[in-house]
């Protein structure tokens, strides 16, 4: 079935540094891709989204990733900040549909 | 510009009681989509309306659970008989449209419902 999965669950980083969050996706026949930033008791706010004809998009200190020949895709954060901190999620959104399938989530601690 | 609105921000429902959680999309939005997410994990998706249509239900447990979208109004997810197991929050999203260029599949979140059952 559709399933999308995150390697890592935690990921601190200094601040200043570079963070990557990674994700890995199953259904082939996804064709947009978004990824959300949700900070505690507050609900998913949208970072940036990619279409599948692209392998790259970027944003004000984001670049989203796509491999369709690994199903992978990651988000990357440039000079990474304390506001940073939070949890994000990747979404898939299956062709012929409209429904997000998210992945379960990464928390992203930024070390001042 | 407003965006997406749910209420009430916290609920706390007896077992067998109901639950009535509202969504108000954002402005000019007609598509709405409700989601549910436990402690610790990702978004599952329930049920995806337009104005007087349910579109995808394929989220929705079989019974208890009800959603509609009418013509006026907000949107209303309804959990009958609540169980503990119905204890999370219940999010709604919003978006303008189908197809065209980047961007019209995004979902604006609204701040949730967090739902306990006592």
């Amino acid at each position: 079935g559709e399933s999308v999965g995150l390697h890592l669950p935690t990921l601190s980083v200094q601040e200043g540094d570079n963070s990557i969050i990674n994700c890995a996706y199953s259904n082939s026949a996804s064709d947009y891709f978004i990824w959300y930033k949700q900070e505690s008791g507050k609900g998913p706010q949208f970072i940036i989204d990619i279409r599948s004809n692209m392998d790259k998009r970027q944003g004000q200190r984001v670049t989203v990733l796509l491999n369709k020949t690994v199903k992978h895709l990651s988000l990357q954060i440039a000079a990474t900040q304390p506001g940073d901190s939070a949890v994000y999620f990747c979404a898939e959104k299956v062709v012929y549909g409209n429904k997000l399938v998210f992945g379960a989530g990464t928390i992203l601690r930024v070390k001042s | 510009n407003a965006g997406v609105m749910q209420n009430p921000r916290h609920l706390v429902r007896r077992r067998g009681q109901e639950a009535r959680l509202r969504c108000s999309p954002m402005k000019g939005h007609s598509h709405v989509y409700w989601y549910r997410q436990l402690p610790e994990e990702g978004l599952k998706f329930m049920v995806y309306l337009q104005k007087e249509n349910i579109i995808d239900e394929s989220g929705m447990p079989k019974e208890r659970f009800s959603a509609e979208f009418p013509k006026e109004g907000p949107s209303i997810l309804r959990i009958q008989q609540v169980v503990r197991g119905d204890s999370a929050a219940y999010f709604c999203a919003s978006s303008p449209q189908l197809g065209g260029g980047l961007n019209v599949y995004e979902q604006y979140f609204g701040p949730g419902t967090r739902l306990t059952v006592t």
